[in-house]
């Protein structure tokens, strides 16, 4: 139980153009899903809060209109990349709370992008 | 602010031996403390947790960690260390349930064959 996936798991994309990620709880609810991007040897930078049917809180210093953040079912949240440029380049991780099991957030396998 | 030192950039040890990868936290109120894992290009997988109870926590493939609250400190530990191990561990803190959780920078864990 408890897995979240993420689609795609690579994408690379030109330059100016916009991204969409899926994170999808598989076999839980989530009103709460997390948007994370790390980069090499570091750690998890917590972008954004993503909770279902509402506005995504934003971490300081993310741009929310560049990273469009939606949450429009309990088990789906997209995070769209607008505009993107190659400094967007990273892993993207995205994570859910169990609505039941308030505390454990389930991590999504990550999605890669390059931005050429 | 909460946050989570991992002093070590990577701990290396032999197949067999057993391992300890360090956690040192700061939170206010009572910490709420995860040990996830990571493998190449993938997500994160949860080990283990402390939230309240026993200090010695058990979790996924046979690792442990000791919550102690006079040294802030959440040290992951496996008595016998596989090569299948090795992969970048994160600690994490958060100061509730609900709050935000604050991840540490990593420890990669080399097991030698």
């Amino acid at each position: 139980g408890a897995v979240v996936s993420q689609h795609p798991s690579r994408v690379i994309c030109k330059s100016g153009t916009s991204v969409k990620i899926e994170c999808r709880s598989l076999d839980f609810q989530a009103t709460t899903m997390f948007w994370y991007r790390q980069f090499p040897k570091q750690s998890l930078m917590l972008m954004a809060t993503s909770n279902e049917g509402s506005k995504a809180t934003y971490e300081q210093g993310v741009e929310k209109d560049k990273f469009l953040i939606n949450h429009a079912s309990l088990t789906l949240s997209t995070l769209t990349v607008t505009s993107a440029h190659p400094e967007d380049s990273s892993f993207y991780i995205c994570s859910a709370r169990d609505t039941g099991r308030s505390y454990e957030q389930y991590f999504g396998p990550g999605t890669r992008l390059t931005v050429t | 602010a909460q946050s989570v030192a991992q002093p070590e950039d990577q701990v290396n040890v032999a197949e067999g031996n057993p391992l300890t990868v360090k956690c040192t936290y700061s939170v206010s109120g009572n910490p709420y403390l995860f040990w996830y894992v990571q493998y190449p290009n993938r997500g994160l997988q949860f080990l283990l947790k402390y939230i309240t109870g026993d200090n010695l926590v058990k979790g996924s493939y046979g690792f442990e960690a000791e919550f102690n609250k006079s040294q802030t400190s959440f040290h992951l530990k496996k008595p016998s260390a596989l090569v299948s191990d090795s992969a970048l561990y994160f600690c994490a803190v958060s100061s509730g349930g609900y709050q935000k959780v604050t991840f540490g920078i990593g420890t990669k864990l080399q097991v030698i064959p």
